[in-house]
């Protein structure tokens, strides 16, 4: 069945080493985003992508990259440039309707923590 | 981009209505407003979305008057199991999804 994939559902790194979240999706959809969410806090984005082989920063895209070599992969590298990379990392996926955009499709999510 | 500005937490006892408000005064003739629920360690999950006037589903009604600068959240009857962060977005394409601290909504038994 249709959705959206996040791997590891729990991740731990050691400080000073990249590592890449998974993020999946079988929707078709053409629009992915990756936000970064704190104890208590709402959602903010670090990447988006609204096509294949193109990507725009968001609000806070110190410290990660992203690539979009194929429609239903967007994977999140945490590099070792992030000073507090310990999170709860979530990604979605939205049609892009050219004019306004649809619901987006949440994964469930990886928490990272930095031992 | 629409700026949009919600409480940041509600009470209410079970069984009752509950509006949740959310300000956005700068929204564009393009833009639609959408609302999702969060709850802990889980993805928000779409609740409604709409244009202008009264948009109603199965979950929740949202309210919105002429001008668009504002809009309300209605959930009916609420449960335990809605105590959950909401959050109110204004959206155009496909680049604008930006979430708030949203309006964490506690349900009292």
């Amino acid at each position: 069945d249709g959705g959206i994939t996040q791997s590891p559902k729990y991740l731990f790194r050691k400080e000073g080493q990249n590592v890449t979240l998974s993020c999946e999706q079988n929707l078709n959809h053409d629009a992915m985003y990756w936000y970064r969410q704190d104890p208590g806090q709402g959602l903010r984005l670090i990447y988006y992508s609204q096509i294949v082989n193109d990507f725009q920063k968001g609000d806070i895209a110190e410290g990660y990259s992203v690539s979009r070599e194929k429609k239903e992969s967007f994977p999140l590298t945490v590099t070792s440039a992030q000073k507090n990379p310990t999170a709860f990392y979530l990604c979605a996926s939205s049609i892009y309707a050219g004019k306004v955009n649809t619901e987006a499709f949440f994964g469930q999510g990886t928490r990272l923590t930095v031992v | 981009l629409a700026k949009t500005t919600q409480p940041i937490s509600m009470d209410s006892y079970e069984g009752q209505e509950v509006n949740i408000t959310c300000s956005h005064n700068n929204i564009a003739t393009n833009d639609y407003i959408t609302w999702y629920q969060q709850f802990p360690s889980q993805g928000p999950r779409f609740i409604i979305q709409g244009y202008k006037t009264k948009v109603t589903n199965e979950v929740a009604s949202l309210f919105i008057p002429a001008d668009r600068k504002s809009s309300t959240l209605s959930l009916p009857r609420v449960s335990l199991s809605d105590t959950a962060v909401y959050y109110c977005l204004v959206v155009s394409g496909a680049n604008n999804l930006f979430f708030g601290t949203g309006t964490r909504l506690t349900v009292i038994p």
